[in-house]
């Protein structure tokens, strides 16, 4: 059985630091492209960031751009997504997914909350 | 960025009869390479999001055949044949031809 396990999130105040970690077991990540979609709660999806298969190329939504880091480490099958400088407009549940390549997955997310 | 426009909000549906979501895309949704990227994912209450069709009308595996997507260049379908009980939820189209992908607002599926 395919499960990716997002993990890290939490309550942060403006401004603060938080890691999180997407470990996929059933699956070799390294095969994928992954993204990092994030979720207002009762609201829509948004596209966050994606990182190719080696790691070598990344890509930002403008709202994150300079502020988040996607990486993987496929040896350890796991996607990470470093927040920095969060905001209290950065809280949502964060998913993690394969959703553009053949194989769609998705993680359960894992919840955010930026506030003082 | 590409903006994607869903049509209608709400959809209130009898169980049995068919439904239909429409998604309009700000640009050509066609790649260089002849491709059209454009996605639908469907959320259940509570649940993580879960793609049906990608590149505009091939179903993912386990995708019941009574959903099917249709459309070309700006203007894309979604159609339930038949709306069963577990197709209540939000569906999302989203376009992965430009950078950044987007999705569209969302359309909520609910049973009358």
């Amino acid at each position: 059985e395919v499960q990716l396990v997002e993990s890290g999130g939490g309550l942060v105040q403006p401004g603060g630091s938080l890691r999180l970690s997407c470990a996929a077991s059933g699956i070799t990540l390294s095969r994928y492209w992954m993204h990092w979609v994030r979720q207002v709660p009762g609201k829509g999806l948004v596209w966050v960031s994606r990182i190719n298969i080696d790691g070598s190329s990344t890509m930002y939504a403008d709202a994150v751009k300079g502020r988040f880091t996607i990486s993987r480490d496929n040896a350890k099958n796991t996607l990470y997504l470093q927040m920095n400088s969060l905001r209290v407009e950065d809280t949502a549940v964060y998913y993690c997914t394969s959703m553009t390549t053949l194989h769609d997955y998705w993680g359960q997310g894992t919840l955010v909350t930026v506030s003082s | 960025e590409v903006v994607m426009t869903q049509s209608p909000l709400s959809l209130p549906v009898t169980l049995g009869q068919p439904a239909s979501i429409s998604c309009r895309s700000s640009q050509s949704l066609v790649y260089s390479d002849g491709n059209t990227y454009l996605n639908w994912f469907q959320q259940r209450p509570g649940q993580s999001p879960r793609r049906l069709v990608y590149q505009v009308s091939n179903r993912d595996s386990g995708v019941p055949d009574r959903f099917s997507g249709s459309g070309s260049g700006t203007d894309f379908t979604l159609k339930i044949s038949r709306v069963e009980a577990e197709d209540v939820g939000i569906y999302y189209c989203m376009q992965a031809t430009h950078w950044p992908l987007t999705f569209g607002g969302g359309t909520k599926v609910e049973i009358k």
